[in-house]
């Protein structure tokens, strides 16, 4: 039963235009979420993260959108940049429980 | 953001043999530590949850007497792969949550080859 889904297993953008990284849920208790980036052979970093009493979180060239109504939430990246080329995962949580991540997006940004 | 260290990086090791991998938060209490298994061009695989000082809670599918977990102090936990086999070659991730934090911060990973 996989909770938390990114639907799209790469995307490729042109640099200097927008990223948009999808995934959904299907568990109404998550209430916190969140984004990584992982490059090969590392760990994943953490990027940014919202709170499911907002609808929107924004951190410099990121910003994530939180629908609750359709158990979706976004990454924006803008603009893209070669550096932003990796994999990403976005994860959920609630209360103290562990996070549930998504089988991940594979972002390459095109020169 | 907060640091988690992980060592080895990287490992090879003879199948039969054990190897520990260590994961250290650096400048916070890590209450709570998970160990994740990456599997090439899969997801993040979580193995187990350990909080300080008791056993660590495992996933199913996942054999506690293969896959050591100690989570001695709030800012060490190892992850030590017995009688080790070539099946077991993998990317192994820990990832630590302090107190009144719900995301976590994660270790650069350890690939351990089985040979």
């Amino acid at each position: 039963d996989q909770q938390v889904k990114q639907n799209s297993p790469s995307l490729s953008v042109q640099e200097g235009r927008i990223s948009i990284l999808n995934c959904d849920y299907t568990n109404s208790m998550f209430d916190y979420f969140l984004w990584y980036k992982k490059y090969p052979a590392e760990g994943p970093t953490f990027l940014i993260s919202i709170s499911s009493i907002k609808d929107k979180n924004e951190d410099g060239r990121f910003t994530v959108f939180l629908n609750k109504s359709a158990k979706h939430l976004s990454l924006h990246i803008v603009p893209s940049q070669p550096g932003d080329s990796a994999v990403y995962f976005c994860a959920a949580t609630f209360g103290n429980e562990k996070l549930t991540f998504g089988t991940g997006t594979r972002l390459t940004i095109i020169p | 953001g907060a640091v988690v260290s992980q060592h080895p990086s990287w490992v090879i090791c003879k199948s039969g043999t054990s190897v520990k991998i260590e994961c250290r938060s650096l400048d916070f209490q890590a209450t709570t530590m998970f160990w994740y298994r990456q599997f090439p061009k899969q997801s993040l695989m979580l193995m187990a949850t350990s909080n300080e000082g008791s056993k660590a809670t495992y996933e199913q599918g996942v054999e506690k007497d293969k896959f050591l977990i100690n989570h001695a102090s709030l800012t060490l936990s190892t992850l030590t792969v017995t009688s080790a086999h070539p099946e077991d070659s993998s990317f192994y991730i820990c990832s630590a949550r302090g107190a009144g934090y719900v995301g976590a911060f994660f270790g650069q990973g350890t690939r351990l080859t089985v040979v």
